[in-house]
This record gives structure tokens, sequence and C-alpha cells, in this order.
């Protein structure tokens, strides 16, 4: 079954500390992209991917970097981690196109301490 | 950019009752439009997605309605019952423009149906 797949599910890490957040589709998407979430805010996008090799900012990038090294995988880094990105992130995949609805992954708690 | 406006951010409602969520968004180039429901601690489902040429569409349990002249989409839950309680994302995307295929979400509802 076509699935988005995030790793880690929770994740602890120190402010300073670099951090990776995973995630594998296997839905043969073109596009994928990372949101992070919050009371108040919703969904907000921070970098997405129209293919491998691909990386755009969206809406909130400062302080996080993308890497799309193939069609299955991208990947959400922060070089250095700061307590205000403690969220919850989840990562999508959708086909080119307007019409195209998102599948999500199931999510990753970060907590910066 | 485009602009999700999601209201309310809260409802309470008594099972059996009708809910009605309501988003209004900005960019005339919209075209696509989504509802995904989020029960606590789960990720985003996909609960209906419509296109900017049909006004009424019909679910199981719920009608969403498109005014394409007020730009605003809205999801009516019918008789809704304690299952229902989630928290519910419009989303909007183009079909031309720097918005084609990006969804941009509203800020959520947080629906609570109680017996």
């Amino acid at each position: 079954e076509a699935a988005v797949t995030q790793s880690p599910r929770n994740k602890v890490a120190v402010t300073g500390g670099k951090v990776t957040l995973s995630c594998n589709q296997t839905n043969n998407h073109n596009n994928m992209y990372w949101y992070r979430q919050d009371t108040g805010h919703g969904l907000r996008l921070i970098h997405y991917s129209y293919g491998a090799g691909s990386t755009e900012k969206g809406d909130i990038p400062d302080g996080y970097k993308a890497s799309r090294p193939s069609q299955e995988n991208f990947s959400l880094i922060l070089e250095l981690a700061t307590p205000s990105q403690t969220s919850v992130y989840f990562c999508a995949s959708g086909d080119q196109g307007g019409n195209s609805d998102y599948t999500f992954g199931s999510g990753t708690r970060l907590l910066v301490i | 950019g485009e602009q999700v406006e999601q209201r309310p951010p809260h409802l309470s409602v008594r099972e059996g009752d009708s809910a009605v969520i309501t988003c209004t968004y900005t960019d005339p180039n919209s075209y696509y439009f989504f509802w995904y429901k989020q029960e606590p601690g789960a990720s985003l489902q996909l609960l209906m997605k419509v296109f900017s040429s049909t006004e009424i569409n019909e679910g199981q349990g719920f009608t969403v309605l498109l005014n394409k002249k007020d730009k605003r989409l809205s999801l009516n839950l019918t008789a809704a019952h304690p299952g229902d309680s989630a928290a519910y994302f419009c989303a909007v995307s183009a079909n031309t423009g720097a918005n084609t295929g990006k969804l941009t979400f509203g800020h959520g509802t947080i629906l609570r149906v109680h017996p």
C-alpha cells in the first residue's frame, strides 16, 4: 500500500544540535512537502520539492534546510535547533497539478530543550 | 500569496446537531478545495476534494458548499456524532500562477461533539 513514512516519530534534541527528520514515500509522487503544525497556526509550509534534486522554500524556511536525494526520500534538516522549533512536523507527497491532494505521514514530534 | 481564514477555531455541538465550518480565501486563481480531518494524535486524512465547477458536494454525513463569488468554502456536518470530534482543516490550491499545486491551509477548527 502506497504510504508516507516519517522517522523518527518522536525526537528530543538539545539547543544548538543538528536534527534530521526523514520522510519516505512509495506513492511515486513528484512533489513532497514539509509542514509544521502549531496550535493557532494550523499547518505552515517549510520546504517543498518537485522531484529528486529539487528543493524550494515555503512560507517559513528560516532555520531549516531540505534535501531530496531521490524520488522517494525528502529530509528536513535543522542545523542549529532552537526551542522555537519545538513542533509537530508533517511530511506529505502529492502529484503535480493543482488537483492533487496530499498523502500525509504520521508526523514527528520534536522537542528542543 | 494565498491567505485562507477558517472559522470558528473551536466548535462544540451536541450529538445530532449540525456543525458548520467556514473558510474564506483570497486568490482568485484558487480552483481546488480540500477538507481534511485530523483525529487527536493522528495524521490528516482527506475528507473531500472539490473543484470550482461544482458548488455542492455531498459526502457521508456532510456537505461541502462552495461560493466562488464570495470566495467562501464551508463544511456542514449534518447530525454530528461523537466520532466526528476532531480537528478539521480546509486547504486551497490554484490551477495557475505561483500557488499551483501548493496547498494553503486554514488554521483549523477543533470540533467537539458531546452526547
